[in-house]
């Protein structure tokens, strides 16, 4: 258990649909990470906060958008949903320190969009 | 921007035979390295990382890699692989650029152990 929490587990809709991803980092953790695993594409980054603010940008779509809350959630918002949107995403949390930066992967949530 | 290169997309390998997951990256500037491995239907776990200092690193479950910055390669070894050890392995990358540590992954390599 990594300690990072991602909420629902799996989640299933249809094309056009909007749908919320959650995720909790671990206690002590300010950076969170959103990372999108699809057969296609491999593992990509898509969005990094830190402390509620955006730090870095991946490949992500302007239908995608995140944000990271003053208790230090963070939830990813994907809307007009396509067919190609299915994949797992994943959440990741790191304490952000210059030398010992290790980030901590989430179980992920595997969305399905029919 | 930085890439990563694993160069076997399925290694099949018996039981107790030893492992080489091989890794390559390209980056203009410093990097740190990373293995993660994912079971089927779990999300990814840190093996070991490379930051500076000796080039050989040891990790969880009797992994090694060995940091080549001529070669620009960073390989996992195992000596002797279990049947537990059969995961999908994947190569990451970050630059040292204070604040932002998005890890760029390689394809990954199925790790596939036969009895």
């Amino acid at each position: 258990d990594s300690g990072v929490t991602q909420t629902p587990k799996h989640l299933i809709t249809a094309t056009g649909q909007r749908v919320t991803l959650r995720c909790s980092p671990r206690s002590g953790d300010l950076s969170v990470y959103w990372y999108q695993q699809s057969l296609d594409q491999g593992l990509q980054f898509l969005i990094q906060y830190y402390n509620g603010e955006e730090r870095a940008k991946g490949n992500i779509l302007e239908r995608f958008s995140a944000q990271q809350f003053p208790d230090l959630h963070s939830e990813l918002n994907l809307s007009s949903l396509e067919l190609g949107d299915s994949a797992l995403y994943f959440c990741a949390s790191s304490a952000l320190s210059d030398r010992t930066d290790t980030q901590y992967f989430g179980p992920g949530t595997r969305l399905t969009v029919l | 921007a930085q890439s990563v290169t694993q160069l076997d997309s399925q290694v099949p390998v018996f039981e107790e035979a030893p492992v080489e997951l091989r890794c390559n990256y390209s980056s203009s500037v410093s990097v740190y390295l990373f293995w993660y491995v994912q079971y089927p239907n779990q999300g990814l776990q840190l093996l070991l990382k490379y930051l500076s200092g000796s080039t050989l690193v040891k990790g969880i479950n009797g992994f090694e890699a060995e940091f080549n910055k001529s070669q620009t390669s960073f390989h996992l070894r195992k000596p002797s692989v279990h049947i537990s050890d059969t995961a999908e392995y994947f190569c990451a990358v970050t630059v040292l650029d204070t604040g932002r540590r998005a890890l760029t992954f390689g394809s990954g390599t199925r790790l596939q152990v036969q009895p």
